[in-house]
């Protein structure tokens, strides 16, 4: 079954900590895999996704095929990171998106 | 900047009625997604339309839902009769040929059924 668990629905730290959100998938084949954000009051948009390999605002993550995980981190948070996080995927090839229930971080000052 | 627009942004109904909700995606974009998210979940998608085809239709409970896309620009999604358990908040979002994994989405339509 194709699936993606985020294991945390909230995330809490203070500034300038490390973070860290969590997210396994489950599916046959080799997916591809994204991270979307959701600020407060604005539509969801898509932060990165793997294939890119880039940093975005900060933020990294590295697929890791055997541990099917695709955790999202960030050295030093900030508090304008303060957002709900989804974690998604797609088969190769098809833009049919499968998306986690979410992690909503928060940063406090 | 180009976004995709959804309205109502706020419908609330009794239950058996019948609502509808409309987007306009992205100009120029070919695939248009309608997902419906309830609230605690992630995004799960209802329909998806290339052009004014239907690609993918398999969580869409069709003995109550319905989506069009008739001119391949614009679409609509209704619900009839609406259920006390279709309360979501239902997304509109599009995206460019070839550029995949990047959806564009809308603000949200939140149904309230009652």
């Amino acid at each position: 079954a194709q699936r993606v668990t985020q294991p945390e629905k909230l995330l809490s730290v203070f500034k300038g900590a490390p973070v860290e959100l969590k997210c396994n998938y489950s599916y046959s084949g080799s997916p591809e895999l994204f991270w979307y954000v959701q600020y407060s009051r604005q539509r969801l948009q898509l932060l990165l996704r793997h294939i890119s390999r880039e940093s975005i605002k900060g933020f990294t993550a590295d697929l890791n095929k055997g541990e099917t995980s695709f955790h999202l981190k960030k050295p030093f948070a900030q508090e304008e990171d303060s957002a709900m996080y989804y974690c998604a995927l797609s088969g190769i090839g098809t833009d049919k998106l499968i998306f986690g229930t979410g992690t909503r971080l928060q940063v406090f000052p | 900047e180009a976004e995709v627009a959804q309205s109502p942004r706020y419908k609330i109904t009794e239950k058996s009625q019948a609502v509808a909700f409309w987007c306009d995606p992205i100009s120029g974009h070919a695939t248009l997604y309608w997902y419906r998210q309830i609230l605690g979940q992630g995004p799960e998608l209802l329909v998806q339309f290339q052009d004014e085809s239907v690609v993918d239709d398999s969580q869409l409970p069709k003995d109550r839902f319905s989506a069009e896309r008739l001119k391949g620009v614009d679409s609509t999604l209704k619900i009839q009769p609406a259920e006390l358990g279709d309360s979501a908040m239902y997304l509109c979002a599009s995206n460019n040929q070839g550029n995949t994994g990047e959806l564009f989405f809308g603000e949200g339509s939140r149904l309230t059924v009652l």
